[in-house]
């Protein structure tokens, strides 16, 4: 049973460019979430996808934006990128009628914005 | 109202100790509140899970403790290995959403 998987795993960008992240969620799961990890913090939530519609959104800025497709995957999209935006992207996955409890993280993607 | 404080920040233990990271919050809307382990490079693991209606969770090593009056929570790991050096989050959930603390770096010397 494969868990979370991400891609790429590292990417590195140049300021005002876009980026656009991958994520599987676990067989059987359902809802997607995205959290940013600064060095040395813990995860931020940036927002939750359920039914291809963004259910939740955390303190992030519109340049922040996302996608589910029928098939439970999700895209993370970050346009204008700055220096700031440097960290460990997380998607994690979960079960709606568990309430999404139980959210399995993917490895993550390091993105460096130069 | 949405915060999760955890503390200390960082722990060393020898082997075989009993490590103990606490955390609390502030918001009673929260029904959920998972542990998770993180090694260098790689994304977090949940550990271990506990809800509000229940004082103590056991799996294994790992124990959380529940004081919903005072709203706190806490991690043991019993007989800690060398294994176990590792970076620890709380978190607190509301219908999925997860607030993290700010992480607790374990070491845990032979």
């Amino acid at each position: 049973d494969a868990g979370v998987t991400q891609s790429p795993t590292h990417l590195i960008k140049t300021r005002g460019q876009q980026v656009t992240l991958r994520c599987s969620p676990k067989s059987g799961h359902d809802t997607v979430s995205w959290y940013q990890q600064a060095l040395g913090q813990g995860p931020q939530f940036i927002f939750q996808y359920y039914e291809e519609e963004e259910r939740q959104r955390g303190n992030f800025p519109d340049r922040f934006s996302g996608h589910q497709f029928p098939n439970y995957s999700s895209e993370l999209n970050v346009n204008a990128l700055l220096l700031g935006d440097s960290a460990l992207y997380l998607c994690a996955s979960s079960f709606y009628r568990r309430g999404n409890t139980e959210a399995f993280f993917g490895q993550g993607t390091r993105l460096t914005v130069v | 109202q949405q915060q999760v404080k955890q503390s200390p920040q960082s722990l060393i233990v020898q082997k075989g100790g009993i490590p103990i990271i606490n955390c609390a919050y502030e918001n009673t809307a929260f029904d959920y509140f998972p542990w998770y382990q993180q090694f260098p490079g790689k994304g977090p693991a949940l550990l271990i899970a506990i809800r509000p209606d229940v004082s103590e969770k056991k799996e294994g090593r790992f124990t959380i403790s529940f004081n919903k009056s005072a709203k706190q929570f806490s991690l043991h790991i019993m007989d800690s290995q060398p294994g176990d050096s590792a970076t620890y989050f709380c978190a607190a959930s509301i219908a999925g959403k997860l607030i993290f603390g700010q992480g607790t770096t374990l070491q845990v010397k032979p």
